[in-house]
């Protein structure tokens, strides 16, 4: 198994710019999470997924992010404009779906917003 | 290729040495705990889970003990090795199917 695959893996973009990132969860997972990793917050949970319906988004910073989830084996994360803030990496997991079953990391993308 | 920040306490510890990573929990309602390592530029990797109804789980030289009591966790690496350089989080989750909670994290750093 590939594991959970993100792209890209680095993304430098100027302020205002709309930022995509991807996400190809293990296949036969039924849940994906997008979390948010910076040195001030750690590892933040943005927004989940159970069987492709947004559970929670409590967790998405504003307006501009927005997350979609059109099949089993793909997510986007769209910043849209993006800012210098949104500056981190962004990391993509999957799970089974059970109850308490380990979350599965991709390697993350590197935002960097100019 | 960072990925986590300067001000995590950190462990060092000698090559052979055993580690002792330790978390505190938040809610005492929290059922089941995972303990991840995350290298340089990578996402973090499962290391080994308990539940709630144990207090010790052993894998491959790694040692996980839950104390409900106080709401401790702790990670124990047997004969650490420089591989096991990395940034340690605990993880707790309550409610059944929801998202893991995060800790802060703890950087071990191995002295060959």
């Amino acid at each position: 198994d590939a594991g959970v695959i993100q792209s890209p893996r680095h993304e430098v973009t100027e302020m205002g710019q709309e930022v995509t990132l991807r996400c190809k969860p293990i296949s036969g997972h039924n849940s994906l999470f997008w979390y948010r990793q910076t040195m001030m917050r750690g590892l933040e949970l943005l927004i989940y997924f159970n069987n492709n319906v947004p559970i929670d988004d409590s967790g998405m910073p504003e307006d501009r992010f927005s997350a979609k989830m059109p099949n089993a084996s793909f997510s986007t994360l769209k910043i849209q404009p993006s800012e210098p803030r949104d500056s981190a990496v962004y990391f993509c997991a999957s799970s089974p779906g059970q109850v308490n079953s380990p979350l599965h990391f991709g390697n993350g993308t590197r935002l960097t917003v100019t | 290729g960072e990925s986590v920040g300067l001000h995590l306490p950190t462990l060092s510890v000698q090559e052979g040495d055993n580690s002792i990573i330790n978390c505190a929990y938040s809610n005492s309602a929290s059922d089941y705990f995972i303990w991840y390592k995350q290298e340089s530029g990578k996402g973090p990797q499962f290391i080994i889970d308990i539940r709630s109804n144990m207090d010790k789980r052993q894998g491959q030289r790694v040692t996980v003990l839950l104390n409900k009591t106080v709401k401790h966790l702790s990670l124990q690496i047997a004969a650490t090795q420089p591989g096991d350089s990395a940034v340690y989080f605990c993880a707790e989750n309550f409610s059944g199917n929801t998202p893991l909670v995060f800790g802060k994290g703890t950087r071990l750093s191995v002295i060959a």
